[in-house]
This record gives structure tokens, sequence and C-alpha cells, in this order.
């Protein structure tokens, strides 16, 4: 597509649910990046891909969350056993290579944690 | 501590005034970016400046890179309400090229 896809849009989970989001890129694009954004605040990093490999995970809040892209295109972003604390829009970027070219995001999925 | 300040945190304004809002750092960046982001949806790029000193326009909004590339501002001339968002500033720092971003910007033009 052209754009970078995000679904679901919205997610209200139960705590201690595990949830799935998925990202898909804009085709030919190397590097993928999610990040975390809470309400009226800057996104925060989690991890970066390059093609299938994950070459930063720094950002990931806890050994709950993982993320995948295993044959470097569509990327998944699992949390298990959520928290209120995971409540936030989890975005997907991704990008041709260098940061100089920019980041194309995503519409971002909206999780709420009950 | 965050890395980039920005500032004001919240702004609003009558639709034709015009505004300049600030992205400051004490650390030096190759290049700077800043992106608006409306409700509900992702951050859009605006524009990337990369020389110290560089002035690059997009129609109304004039973005400045500081001489000693440490900090930028963006100058909005006869606000629209178009222009109400969340203006983010990011810059890469560390390995992998990741983009850190600001707190953002919260701009309301009132019509």
């Amino acid at each position: 597509g052209a754009g970078v896809s995000q679904s679901p849009r919205y997610k209200v989970a139960k705590r201690g649910q595990d949830v799935a989001l998925r990202c898909d890129p804009i085709s030919g694009h190397v590097s993928l990046f999610w990040y975390q954004q809470a309400l009226g605040q800057g996104p925060e990093f989690l991890t970066y891909f390059q093609n299938e490999a994950q070459l930063d995970k720094s950002g990931l809040p806890s050994d709950r969350f993982f993320a995948e892209r295993p044959e470097g295109s569509v990327s998944t972003l699992k949390i298990q056993r959520t928290q209120q604390e995971d409540s936030a829009v989890y975005l997907c970027a991704s990008s041709l290579g260098t940061v100089d070219y920019g980041y194309t995001f995503g519409s971002g999925t909206r999780l709420t944690v009950v | 501590t965050q890395l980039l300040e920005q500032s004001p945190q919240f702004l609003s304004i009558q639709e034709g005034e015009n505004l300049t809002v600030y992205c400051n750092s004490s650390s030096v960046f190759s290049s700077l970016q800043w992106y608006r982001q409306e409700p509900g949806e992702g951050p859009v790029l605006l524009v990337t400046v990369v020389t110290g000193g560089e002035v690059k326009k997009l129609k109304r909004l004039t973005f400045q890179f500081g001489d000693a590339r440490k900090d930028s501002s963006l100058h909005i001339t006869a606000a629209q309400p178009g222009d109400t968002g969340l203006y983010l500033c990011a810059g890469p720092k560390g390995a992998n090229s990741k983009l850190t971003f600001g707190k953002g910007i919260t701009l309301s033009v009132r019509p």
C-alpha cells in the first residue's frame, strides 16, 4: 500500500490478557520502528528492525513486550499479561534507510487496558 | 531529563496571528526534524534541517536550525485553523538512527 498500515486501530484488553499489534510498512522500506505515545506526549522509542534483524530493543519497557519481523516486512508487537500502565498509542514507522529520509508513521493502535 | 525541550507546551491563538515555537537541547544534533500530528493520526514529517543556520520555508511555515545545531524554531505566519495539532521536533541520537522526540507543542488556532 501507499502508507504504513496498523491494525487494529483500537484495542481494549482486560488486565492480564495478551495482545498482538500488527504493522504493515511501506513496501521496500528497510527500517521499521515501534514507538509508544502517551496522551499529549511525544513518541517514545521501543524497538528497531533493519529488514528481519531486530537491531535495537533498548526501549522495550519490560520482558512482557516482544516484537518480531520474521520476513523483513510485516511486524508484530506483542504484549503479554497487559497492565494498566501499558495503555497508550502504539505507533509503527518505516523508513527507506537513514534517518535523514524521515519516518512515515502509521495511524497507530490505541490500546486501553481495563 | 528530556533531551529535546519544546516550548511553549500549549498555545491557543486567534486565526491570522503569527507565532514562534522552539525546540532546544544541550546536545548537538546532526539534523532535526519537525512533525505535525493530528488527533487519531500518526505524526507527519514537515521538514528536515541539516546545516547549522539553515532556514527552510514550507508555505506559511518557516523553520530554522540554530548555528550550533542545538536548537530549532518554527514560525507560522497568519495561522489558520488547519494548523491546529501537536508539533513535534525530533533528532537522531545513539545507534541505529533512532529518533528522539520532544514532548511536543499543542497548538490550537481559533476561527
